[in-house]
């Protein structure tokens, strides 16, 4: 149960659009398309961005948007604001019926 | 309004044992998964363990795995995580969360309980 691999960080300008990587293995993000995206603020509880590779929660924003080709799940947030400055997790469903977090990417916006 | 509330974390000696709560409200607790997920201080999000809607499937990390338990009373909203031989790793803040597939993803999320091993 390795963690899934993301870039530490990533930033961006206001208005920009920035991709989060999120690298596993054909025992996890390649097996199926559970893939999920998670936003903490410092101090919060994390929230659910994405889900099953590309859908979005009631509620959240349609500036997030996921994909997933082979190993390799992305997170893009376009048009960045200032609110999007966070820490984002990836996470995925695995072969062993459990699942596991990326390291996580802290979000900067310039 | 989906609420989670967490109880029962605290200091504890290396060796010894916690048991943690979540009190859910806000929906039907006994239709939906739960879990637990875990954040070391400074670090990122851990997976901890998952009980299935009516509790006949539990599913744990391998960090856990023997030492925890997942269990959960559906007449009382109630979702617990027995931790024995705790260990100075396994210090953290323990968020509960509601699950919307079989073992993810967790759609609701308490505040979190913190548990520090320490002597």
């Amino acid at each position: 149960q390795s963690a899934l691999t993301q870039p530490a960080s990533v930033s961006g300008s206001p208005g920009q659009s920035i991709t989060i990587s999120c690298t596993g293995t054909s025992s996890d993000v390649g097996a199926y398309n559970y893939v999920s995206w998670y936003q903490q603020h410092p101090g919060k509880a994390p929230k659910l961005m994405i889900y099953d590779v590309s859908n979005r929660p009631s509620g959240v924003s349609n500036r997030f948007s996921g994909s997933k080709s082979g190993n390799t799940a992305s997170l893009t947030i376009s048009g960045l604001q200032a609110e999007d400055e966070a820490d984002y997790y990836c996470s995925s469903y695995t072969t062993s019926s459990t699942s596991v977090f990326g390291g996580g990417t802290k979000l900067t916006v310039l | 309004e989906v609420q989670l509330l967490e109880s029962g974390g605290g200091l504890v000696q290396p060796g010894g044992s916690l048991r943690l709560s979540c009190a859910a409200s806000g929906f039907t607790f006994s239709s939906y998964a739960m879990g637990w997920v875990r954040q070391a201080p400074g670090k990122g999000l851990e997976w901890v363990s998952v009980t299935s809607s009516s509790g006949g499937h539990r599913y744990y990390a391998d960090s856990v795995k023997g030492r925890f338990t997942i269990s959960r009373d559906n007449s009382k909203n109630t979702l617990y995580l027995q931790m024995d031989s705790l260990r100075a790793e396994d210090t953290a803040v323990y968020y509960c969360a509601k699950v919307v597939g079989i073992v993810d993803p967790f759609d609701h999320w308490g505040q979190g309980t913190l548990v520090t091993v320490s002597s």
